[in-house]
């Protein structure tokens, strides 16, 4: 039931985009983003609840194919803020089941 | 309006002894979740509960782990008799009571070291 996140890891340069996928073997209803910077909490980013969605946060958005059971986080021209570890959640049953997350490392 | 508040934030315990963790969701939620991390890996979702009641306790180990959420007060995970095993970092996060929406916030985390 694990969601399924790639690449696990990805290095950018500043100033370039990258996409995140998350995909299910099960029907998503909702899929839910977060940020976590090594030794912090999980940061908020979006909720996507109906398919065909999209969210945007400043040059963070994020599509969901219901049809396709997947979600894709994109980052546009990263900043060096963005680096961190980028989980996708969905939920069943009134919890969240998260992958095992994507590294994002934005360097100078 | 203050965020989800966890205390402690660093936890060094002795294997057999007990771990308590505290969870105080924001103001206004009423349904709380407590996760597990483990260096390096994802989040595992342990229990959620509501005010007095657990909803699903379904990622909970059966034995040794409990968790309550009184009328008053955090809600509380409790570890007894640990072992080395337990040791990771526990996030709770709470949500809004409204339907339809279950973005979650979370708190900055307890991290336990069992020696």
């Amino acid at each position: 039931q694990q969601p399924v996140q790639s690449p696990q890891a990805v290095i950018l340069r500043e100033g370039e985009d990258a996409v995140i996928n998350c995909s299910s073997s099960k029907a998503l209803y909702s899929v839910h983003w977060y940020r976590q910077k090594h030794g912090e909490a999980p940061v908020f980013l979006m909720i996507l609840l109906k398919g065909g969605e999209q969210k945007g946060h400043e040059k963070i958005s994020a599509s969901f194919n219901e049809k396709k059971q997947q979600s894709s986080l994109y980052l546009t021209a990263s900043q060096l803020s963005y680096s961190g570890t980028y989980f996708c959640g969905t939920e069943i049953s009134e919890k969240l089941v998260f992958g095992k997350g994507t590294k994002l490392t934005v360097n100078p | 309006n203050a965020g989800v508040m966890q205390n402690p934030r660093h936890l060094v315990r002795r294997r057999g002894q007990e771990a308590r963790l505290r969870c105080s969701p924001m103001k206004g939620h009423s349904h709380v979740y407590w996760y597990r991390q483990l260096p390096e890996e994802g989040l595992k979702f342990m229990v959620y509960l509501q005010k007095e009641n657990i909803i699903d306790e379904s990622g909970m180990p059966k034995e040794r782990f409990s968790a309550e959420f009184p009328k008053e007060g955090p809600s509380i995970l409790r570890i007894q008799q640990v072992v080395r095993g337990d040791s990771a970092a526990y996030f709770c996060a709470s949500s809004p009571d409204m339907t339809g929406n279950n973005e979650q916030y979370f708190g900055p985390g307890t991290r336990l070291t069992v020696t």
